[in-house]
């Protein structure tokens, strides 16, 4: 059974500081794995996916991730961040043939001044 | 860029009452889903629909819960009657073909059941 693990519910960065948002996924077969971001009373926006291509995906908003089967992990990343960062991130992983899109508890970023 | 729409974006009902919260996927998509959100905690699966039927559903979607889609537009989640813990943010979200692809999803509708 796939499932999802983000490690850290609230993580609290500088900004301008390195963000580094973690995801660890369990999946019987090779995974589809994203990462979404909600904003306050909004709902949930794409910022990246990995489909088997490459394994470092670039999203939106300057968010990358790396894909590394090795470690069964999806971490997201972006160098430098923004006060408009402040959000909360969730990983999510499908399975091919199950249409079923199971997401972890989510991480809540806070950017300090 | 095509959005879900969802209707309400909020309601308060009585415990024990009947709820129906509507979405109107985007036009050209096949697959339907309703997600939950209670306060604080992670966005769980209750329920996805394809060709007209549910293709799977979660331990939380129970006789209480039904889907439906009336017309070809609208997508609808019931709860026959609501409890105090069916209060939560639900998310529907559509996807057009393939699992590789971006789950479109709702604003929301914030759920109280008081």
């Amino acid at each position: 059974a796939q499932s999802v693990t983000q490690l850290g519910s609230h993580v609290s960065v500088s900004e301008g500081a390195l963000v580094l948002l973690r995801c660890n996924y369990s999946s019987s077969v090779p995974p589809y794995l994203f990462w979404y971001v909600q904003y306050p009373n909004q709902g949930l926006q794409l910022l990246l996916k990995y489909t088997s291509a490459a394994t470092l995906v670039k999203g939106i908003n300057g968010f990358e991730a790396e894909f590394k089967k090795s470690e069964t992990s999806f971490h997201l990343t972006k160098p430098s961040a923004h006060m408009s960062d402040a959000a909360e991130y969730f990983c999510a992983v499908s399975e091919s043939g199950t249409y079923k899109y199971i997401f972890g508890t989510g991480t809540r970023l806070k950017v300090l001044a | 860029e095509p959005e879900v729409t969802q209707t309400p974006s909020h309601q308060v009902t009585q415990m024990g009452q009947e709820v129906i919260l509507r979405c109107v996927p985007i036009s050209n998509h096949l697959y339907f889903y309703w997600y939950r959100q209670i306060l604080g905690q992670k966005v769980e699966f209750l329920v996805s629909f394809y060709n007209n039927e549910i293709s799977e559903k979660s331990e939380i979607f129970d006789d209480q819960f039904s889907v439906e889609r009336p017309d070809g537009s609208n997508f609808t989640l019931k709860i026959r009657s609501t409890k105090l813990e069916d209060s939560a943010m639900y998310f529907c979200a559509s996807l057009r073909q393939a699992t590789n692809e971006k789950l479109f999803f709702g604003s929301g509708t914030q759920l109280s059941v008081l």
